[in-house]
């Protein structure tokens, strides 16, 4: 069974600062990982994904995430955080053959960016 | 191009009804995706239709079923309301494809009194 955990609720940083969400999963199965963002009253965005290829993954709005097999993380950073960056931050996981389109999400990362 | 839409956006029903939310898929999209986001919850995965048949479904009771028609837009019927049903259901499309992306609609906001 494929799980994801997402360390911290809640990422406070000031503009310009350094983000960093972490996010780690299980899988018995190489997997695919995502991570999504939600604003308020709103569905989810696709940033990134990681389908194997290389391990670095450059996302929409300057976030990128590297897949660390060993370590069994993906975890999400910005060079520098904008004020429009504050959402929530979800990272997910699917494994493929039958489960393919089944996405386990982490319990989410509220991301607040202070000027 | 139109993305995922979904309806209605709100919804107020009493505990024992029974309730049908609605989702137009992206255009060329063959699979649906229904999740159950409760507040400060990561979505849940509640089931996928894929060419008009159940293709996975998560941990949630038979009272949660679901359509998808030949146009692939889809629905999700719940009966017999719980106030634990209270929730926003999204629904997502995409192809059915090992790491393709799921598109996301902004989802229904079902209140459960």
């Amino acid at each position: 069974a494929q799980s994801v955990t997402q360390l911290g609720s809640h990422v406070s940083v000031s503009e310009g600062a350094l983000v960093l969400l972490r996010c780690n999963y299980s899988s018995s199965v190489p997997p695919y990982l995502f991570w999504y963002v939600q604003y308020p009253n709103q569905g989810l965005q696709l940033l990134l994904k990681y389908t194997s290829a290389a391990t670095l993954v450059k996302g929409i709005n300057g976030f990128e995430a590297e897949f660390k097999k060993s370590e069994t993380s993906f975890h999400l950073t910005k060079p520098s955080a904008h004020m429009s960056d504050a959402a929530e931050y979800f990272c997910a996981v699917s494994e493929g053959g039958t489960s393919y389109g089944k996405l386990t999400f982490g319990q989410g990362t509220i991301l607040t960016v202070h000027p | 191009e139109t993305g995922v839409t979904q309806s209605p956006t709100h919804l107020i029903k009493t505990r024992g009804q029974q309730v049908t939310l609605r989702c137009s898929s992206q255009s060329g999209h063959n699979t649906v995706s229904w999740y159950q986001q409760a507040l400060g919850q990561g979505p849940q995965f509640i089931f996928q239709y894929y060419r008009e048949e159940e293709n996975g479904r998560g941990n949630f009771p038979p009272r949660f079923s679901g359509l998808q028609f030949p146009n692939y837009s889809s629905e999700l019927n719940v009966n017999a309301l719980e106030l634990d049903d209270s929730a926003l259901y999204l629904c997502a499309s995409s192809l059915l494809l090992a790491g393709t992306e799921q598109f996301f609609g902004p989802g229904t906001r079902l209140t459960v009194l």
